[in-house]
């Protein structure tokens, strides 16, 4: 399994905000490595939607943010649109493994 | 614009060994740590290894090491993964990714649209 723990699904209808959560360890999010978010569709590239824990990078809507507290990040995404719907991964470094993880990802499906 | 383009997948026989390569343009990958990263049919993302900037450490993920080599030829602008002793468990699509940020709490800015490698006799 992996070492960052995602919902497997989440679902809202449009215009709703959803959260999708991950949760690490002390040797990974706990130990203060920063927390990443991409989006993936399937058959293309993942993309990256936040870095640092809650920086977008340019081109990314404000509609999606994300945070991080502890042993655990968050990603959110308010006013869900059709083209929201994708896999969402978060990523962390981990200091026992010596690279990076990632969460088994979330699908998450606009109603 | 920065662009990554893998080639060098296929149909492998388990025990065989395979080289993949992605071509950097839009930047130079000598100023950039770079990564591999893997989906496996069905899976979510795992980090295969990583290259830095200049070249000094290359770490691998537990489930590949020993067994696969990064590499970059910095004249073509280009990495390259060897994946030796192949098994069924390495199917899977294959990225790069441009790294960012510093070597432990990086991510990945840009990726190639992958390259399929299936491990099959």
């Amino acid at each position: 399994q992996s070492v960052l723990t995602q919902p497997p699904s989440v679902s809202g209808a449009p215009g709703q905000r959803v959260t999708i959560s991950c949760t690490g360890s002390s040797s990974n999010i706990g130990a203060s490595y920063d927390v990443n978010w991409y989006q993936h569709l399937p058959g293309t590239a993942p993309k990256l939607l936040i870095f640092g824990n809650n920086n977008r990078p340019s081109g990314v809507p404000d509609r999606f943010s994300g945070s991080k507290s502890g042993t655990s990040a968050s990603l959110a995404i308010s006013g869900l649109q059709a083209e929201d719907e994708a896999d969402y991964y978060c990523q962390s470094y981990d200091s026992s493994l010596s690279g990076w993880v990632f969460g088994a990802g979330t699908k998450l499906t606009v109603l | 614009q920065v662009q990554l383009v893998e080639s060098g997948g296929g149909v492998v026989q388990p025990g065989r060994s395979l080289r993949l390569s992605c071509a950097a343009s839009g930047f130079t990958l000598s100023n950039h740590g770079m990564n591999w990263v893997r989906q496996a049919p069905g899976k979510g993302l795992e980090w295969v290894a990583i290259i830095w900037d200049d070249g000094s450490h290359k770490y691998y993920g537990d489930s590949v090491k020993g067994r696969f080599t990064i590499s970059r030829d910095s004249s073509k602008n280009t990495l390259y993964l060897q994946m030796n002793s192949l098994r069924a468990e390495d199917t899977a699509m294959y990225y790069c990714a441009r790294h960012r940020g510093s070597a432990t709490s990086g991510w990945a800015d840009f990726w190639g649209q992958g390259t399929l490698v299936t491990v099959s006799s």
